[in-house]
């Protein structure tokens, strides 16, 4: 079946730091992947959707600056968390569907420490 | 507004209860509802129903649509301890825009 693979799993940086997560569709080509963001014993709040080839959409709330999204190929969506502070801390999750309209598919998740 | 509303929130019971967990929901071109069971990691899919009235089965785990009613079940039978993780229900539109969650409903499978 379809996989989607996220890395890295777990991550600690310092505050200020930059960190990227990487989410690849490892067997299909996904033009949308969507971020997710979870905070503990809560369920996944959208951040954002992911388009290949152009700027991503944001939710209402989440910063742009802050949450950099680049979707270069038909594979491949990064997050970039810039400038993190303690607050960022959360687990995020990427997903993408194959095709659109039939199961999503979620990434293993990173959690992000932000000390 | 999309939304999608799990119930109960949390449940706690002992192993070899049955339990059935609710979802129901309000979206604007429904074509999917999809449960998901998370533990420690992302969410690993269980089912996904497009028709109302056909039960989806997989081993002690079954669920089933009320597209009149806008909602669905999820049972589970003979509870095990390693049922213990948070169920997610979500609803999916036409077209390809991300999945509507629910909040989740957490249950604890007890000895």
């Amino acid at each position: 079946g379809a996989v989607v693979s996220q890395h890295p799993s777990w991550v600690i940086c310092k505050s200020g730091t930059s960190v990227k997560i990487e989410c690849r569709s490892l067997d299909f080509q996904a033009t949308t992947m969507f971020w997710y963001r979870q905070f503990p014993k809560q369920s996944l709040m959208l951040m954002a959707t992911s388009n290949e080839g152009s700027k991503a959409t944001y939710e209402q709330g989440v910063e742009k600056d802050k949450f950099l999204i680049n979707h270069a190929s038909l594979t491949l969506s990064t997050l970039t968390v810039t400038s993190a502070h303690p607050e960022d801390s959360s687990f995020y999750i990427c997903s993408a569907r194959d095709p659109p309209g039939m199961n999503a598919f979620f990434g293993q998740g990173t959690r992000l420490t932000v000390v | 507004e999309d939304k999608v509303v799990q119930s109960p929130l949390s449940l706690v019971v002992h192993e070899g209860d049955t339990v059935t967990l609710n979802c129901s929901y309000e979206v604007t071109n429904f074509r999917s509802l999809l449960w998901y069971k998370q533990e420690k990691k992302a969410p690993t899919f269980l089912f996904m129903l497009t028709s109302s009235g056909i039960e989806k089965k997989s081993g002690r785990l079954s669920s089933i649509l009320d597209k009149k009613e806008l909602f669905s079940i999820l049972n589970i039978t003979a509870t095990q301890t390693g049922d213990s993780a948070i169920y997610l229900c979500a609803v999916e539109n036409s077209g390809n825009t991300p999945l509507v969650f629910g909040k989740g409903t957490r249950l604890s499978v007890i000895a």
